[in-house]
């Protein structure tokens, strides 16, 4: 099956700097990764995703990039808010989904 | 998106009890899946819930312990058989719609067994 890692687990930046979570996964057959927010007592919400025929991704302060041949891919947060602090899990899919182990994102005002 | 009500949203159980679970979502689905969440840990897959048939259950996990239906498109229930304090954690449903790749999650089902 397939084997996703995610780094690091986590992550605390200044208000305003950017955020960067790094998975790898094994099976190359996976061709597709979303990512997903999960804030404290709450349901994981995706916030962002990328097809395997697509490089990269942009959603307003949010950005994905994958890298196929090496096998990774990155959740981008830019100009990061108090209110972007939470556990980020990503995710890649064969016929079922298999998540990272998580990176919680803390933002300090 | 599609809506997915769970419920119950939390519960607390006596040990040696059992416990459905039930998530319900508003359109046809063509995928459901059940995963166990433990707290500050990620998602793990319990199993797939199969429309009409068997659910495809993941290593370390079986249908005596979680039994799962499914009846239709839209509806499915998780059972935690035989409770113990171990079996306390976040159970989530999850959907794939009909047209999409994307998966979305039920509320969650705070499980305490004492």
């Amino acid at each position: 099956g397939e084997n996703v890692e995610q780094h690091p687990s986590t992550l605390s930046v200044q208000e305003g700097d950017s955020a960067v979570i790094k998975c790898t996964y094994s099976d190359s057959a996976s061709n597709y990764f979303p990512w997903y927010k999960q804030e404290l007592g709450k349901r994981p919400q995706l916030i962002i995703d990328i097809r395997s025929n697509v490089g990269e991704k942009k959603d307003q302060r949010i950005a994905v990039t994958l890298n196929k041949t090496a096998k990774h891919f990155s959740l981008h947060i830019t100009e990061t808010q108090p209110e972007d602090s939470a556990v980020y899990f990503c995710a890649a899919r064969l016929s079922q989904f298999y998540f990272g182990t998580g990176t919680s994102l803390t933002v300090i005002p | 998106s599609a809506v997915i009500s769970q419920k119950p949203s939390r519960d607390i159980c006596q040990r040696g009890t059992s416990l459905t679970i039930q998530c319900q979502v508003d359109s046809q689905v063509t995928m459901m899946f059940w995963y166990r969440q433990q707290p500050g840990q990620s998602l793990t897959l319990i199993a797939t819930a199969n429309q009409g048939s068997e659910a495809t259950y993941e290593s370390g996990f079986v249908i005596d312990k979680f039994p799962i239906s499914r009846p239709n498109l839209t509806f499915s229930t998780l059972t935690v058989s035989n409770m113990s304090p171990e079996d306390s954690s976040i159970y989530l449903c999850s959907v794939v719609g009909g047209n999409e790749e994307r998966a979305f999650f039920g509320q969650g089902t705070r499980l305490t067994v004492v």
